[in-house]
This record gives C-alpha cells, structure tokens and sequence, in this order.
C-alpha cells in the first residue's frame, strides 16, 4: 500500500535557526513528490516537484532534495513568515496523490 | 493566485439534511478535485472531474455525489449529512492529471454537521 509518513509533526524553531523536515514514501514507482505550503485558514500552495533520486529545488530559503525513499524539506536561516504547515506527497503508480500529513512548522522571533 | 472560489465558506447543518458546495474556477483547467482535510489525516480525494460531465471516485467517496455541467464549476453534494463529515473541503485544479502536473487550491469550506 502506498503511504507518506511526515515528522516530526510539529517544529518549533528560533528565527535563523536551519533545520529540516522529513517526508518518508512508500509507492510501487513513484511518479513524483511535491511539498505544499499551508497557511491557516487557506488551501495549500504549491512549492516544489521532485521526480528522481539526487534531484534538488530550491526557492528562497526552502531546499527540497530526495532519496529513494524520502524527501527533505532544508530550511535554511528561517524567518516568522515560514511559520506554516508543510505537506508532502507522491503520485504513486495509479497516479493519485497521497499526502501526509504534514509537519507545522513555528518560527519565532 | 489561481482563480479558484469555493462557495459558502462556512456551513453548519444538521445531520440527515442535503448539502452543496460550490467549486469555480477561472483558469479554464479541465481537472477538478474535491478533498477532505481532517485532524490526523493527510488530505484525501473524494471525487475528481476530467471534463464536462466526466467524473470519477476517489478515495473517500462514499455519501457524496458530483456534478460539473460547466468547465468552471464542480458542485460536491453531500446526500444526507452525517456528524463523520464534518470537515473542511478543498477544491482543486489542474491543467491536467498526473505526475507531472502541480495542483491549485481553494480557500476551503469548513462545514460543520451537528
């Protein structure tokens, strides 16, 4: 059975203190993996696709990478407007999305 | 940000009543999703939409029904509402399915079911 798995579930970091976010996978023939943005009260916002082992992405202070079995999410020098929950997920081989079920991360000032 | 509108916001009902919720978009995209988010859940698809009158299941489609006369609307009906939906529902678009195409979200509608 496909299966996401994301931690920790929550993240509490100081502002400009680099950490990372885990999404674990299961799926016969991953397709690719995205990572969401969601903030409080709205629908996700899209921020990376990964498809093959070794591939990175990067947008701001966000790097995504990926392994065969699990995507990081690096966060590096992180300010209060990352605070967010972050989703990760896969199309797995019958090509509907599975998602975690998220890390919320909390940068304080 | 994507011209997704997702009509009401915020429902409360009561169980055994029909209810609707409303998905337009702007975009022209053929591809439209309903999902549901809960605690302790990832977000799980309830029915999606490939064209005009084309519809198929997801994952968590029992007791909800679709229907998309128009590219621009996807209408999601709950038969007779039960407390187990209380949730909050997101609609979704894309240019088209698969692996390669990143999704669009809407606000979401929290209902409620008492």
């Amino acid at each position: 059975e496909d299966q996401v798995t994301q931690s920790p579930e929550a993240l509490r970091l100081q502002e400009g203190e680099s950490s990372s976010l885990n999404c674990s996978y299961t799926v016969s023939g991953l397709r690719g993996l995205f990572w969401y943005r969601q903030d409080p009260g709205k629908g996700p916002e899209f921020l990376f696709t990964l498809y093959s082992a070794g591939e990175e992405k990067e947008k701001e202070r966000l790097k995504a990478t990926l392994t065969k079995k699990e995507s990081f999410l690096h966060i590096t020098a992180p300010k209060p407007e990352d605070s967010a929950t972050y989703l990760c997920a896969v199309s797995g081989s019958q090509g509907n999305l599975i998602f975690g079920k998220g890390t919320k991360l909390s940068v304080k000032p | 940000d994507a011209g997704i509108t997702q009509s009401p916001r915020h429902k409360v009902t009561e169980t055994g009543t029909p209810v609707t919720l409303r998905c337009h978009q702007t975009e022209n995209h053929r591809y439209m999703y309903w999902y549901r988010q809960d605690p302790g859940h990832g977000l799980r698809l309830i029915h999606y939409s490939y064209g005009v009158k084309d519809t198929d299941k997801g994952e968590v489609s029992d007791g909800y029904s679709v229907s998309r006369s128009k590219t621009e609307d996807f209408l999601l009906t709950l038969e007779s509402a039960t407390s187990s939906q209380t949730s909050v529902y997101f609609c979704a678009i894309s240019r088209r399915q698969g692996e390669n195409e990143k999704l669009f979200f809407g606000s979401g509608t929290q209902l409620s079911v008492l």
